[in-house]
């Protein structure tokens, strides 16, 4: 299984811009970079994929280094509802089978 | 309307017992998952179903047994409940065979073995 390094929390203020750091120096060409989170007590929650370009959507933004060994996700602007365990994760493929392996997700907390 | 649904939502029972815990998704997925999520907060797959075909099984025990009978449901039967057993589990659904569309997540089930 591929393996990500992210912090383990990181600590933010309402309403600024958050980037949460990943790396991935194992990544292989076909592994697509997801990003999940998990608000408290709920299940994980889909936030973005990319595979070689930066990408944007309504959440968030992912920015894809060169190498494609890091990763960057990108909140624009804070809110307290983005209090989360954030997860990267290299989709793995078994028989065509998506398969997410979850590390340790790095807790974010959005100050007041 | 709930896409993913997950029952019972808490599950207190002793050790020694069967239990089951149902999943149920309205998105007309064709594949489904069961994770496991321990007291440390790290999530693992179990399995994984693709139109009622067990595609991934991650060397769980053989105490656990996925159940699909139709594809908009995946079961998931435990016998001789262990006190490791205790953890939330996630059901999850996804559209297509080897794309790359993200996973839906249920509200989790709670199980405490005593």
């Amino acid at each position: 299984d591929a393996k990500t390094t992210q912090p383990n929390s990181m600590e933010s203020n309402e309403e600024e811009p958050v980037h949460l750091p990943c790396n991935h120096s194992t990544i292989s060409g076909t592994d697509y970079i997801h990003w999940y989170r998990q608000l408290p007590s709920q299940g994980p929650e889909y936030v973005i994929h990319g595979l070689t370009s930066n990408v944007n959507n309504r959440m968030a933004s992912l920015a894809i280094a060169e190498d494609r060994k890091s990763s960057t996700l990108i909140l624009h602007r804070a809110t307290l509802r983005d209090a989360a365990v954030y997860y990267c994760i290299l989709r793995d493929l078994i028989q065509g089978a998506q398969k997410l392996v979850f590390g340790q997700g790095t807790r974010l907390t959005i100050n007041p | 309307d709930t896409a993913v649904s997950q029952t019972p939502k808490y599950l207190v029972t002793q050790m020694g017992n069967d239990k089951s815990i149902k999943c149920e998704q309205n998105l007309g997925h064709d594949t489904m998952y069961w994770y496991k999520q321990d007291s440390k907060k790290f999530l693992k797959i179990m399995f994984s179903y693709n139109n009622k075909e067990l595609i991934i099984n991650e060397t769980v025990p053989n105490r656990f047994s996925p159940k699909s009978p139709d594809k908009a449901h995946l079961n998931l039967h435990i016998n001789s409940l262990e006190l490791g057993d205790s953890a939330v589990y996630f059901c999850a659904s996804r559209p297509g065979w080897g794309s790359q569309e993200t996973q839906y997540f249920g509200p989790g089930t709670r199980l405490l073995v005593l």
